[in-house]
């Protein structure tokens, strides 16, 4: 099956600093990444859609600038929580499909990055 | 506004009975629905995907339904065992089957299954 493994798994930062979340697809190349936040008992929200090459689009409310996303190969991905603050602490997990769009199919999520910032 | 809702934020089962969850969703009219387990502190994991055009699917213990006319699907866990613990999230694509993979989450029903 596929994998997708994300690092670190848990950091905690000072307020103000920034933190960098890689996710990596281990077994197959990753076309599309997606990274999510989940608070706790509510769903995962999409914060942005990235492929290998091309800027990231953000959903809607996600600060561009704040969150920034790297996709610069098949297999990496890497999320940057800048200048974070206490309300930036969250789950971060990414996802990652197999395929280009136009086609229907699971998707393979990393183990997810819990981020807590004093 | 488009919903996902899957109606129990948690159910408690006995070991050995089947588990029923339930999701609902509102103006979206997906080509798929998808369903994913996810345990503490972890990513979730795929379980199975039910397309428009199917009514049922089964994988091993699991069973999954899908009614477009009702908005629903309905997520069978049978002789259900404490492994099978943890939150289970339906999801599908809200872009009508673009074939886009941004999948929209539900919140999750958590299961205990009660030895």
């Amino acid at each position: 099956g596929a994998v997708v493994s994300q690092h670190p798994s848990r950091v905690i930062c000072k307020s103000g600093t920034s933190v960098k979340i890689e996710c990596r697809s281990l077994d197959f190349q990753a076309t599309t990444m997606f990274w999510y936040r989940q608070f706790p008992k509510q769903s995962l929200m999409l914060m942005a859609t990235s492929n290998e090459g091309s800027k990231a689009t953000y959903e809607q409310g996600v600060e561009k600038d704040k969150f920034l996303i790297n996709h610069a190969s098949l297999t990496l991905s890497t999320l940057t929580v800048t200048s974070a603050h206490p309300e930036d602490s969250s789950f971060y997990i990414c996802s990652a499909s197999r395929y280009l769009t136009g086609r229907t199919g699971e998707l393979f999520f990393g183990e997810g990055s819990r981020l807590t910032v004093l | 506004s488009q919903k996902i809702e899957q109606n129990s934020e948690a159910l408690n089962i006995q070991e050995g009975k089947t588990a029923t969850l339930t999701c609902n969703y509102t103006n979206y009219s997906p080509a798929y629905l998808q369903w994913y387990r996810q345990d503490p502190g972890r990513g979730p994991v795929f379980l199975l995907l039910i397309r428009e055009n199917e009514k049922e699917k089964r994988k091993e213990r699991l069973k999954v339904t899908f009614d477009t006319t009702l908005k629903q699907s309905l997520f069978h866990i049978t002789a259900s065992q404490p492994a099978d613990s943890a939150t289970y999230l339906c999801a599908l694509d809200p872009f009508s089957g673009a074939g886009s993979y941004q999948l929209t989450f539900g919140k999750g029903t958590k299961l205990s299954v009660i030895p």
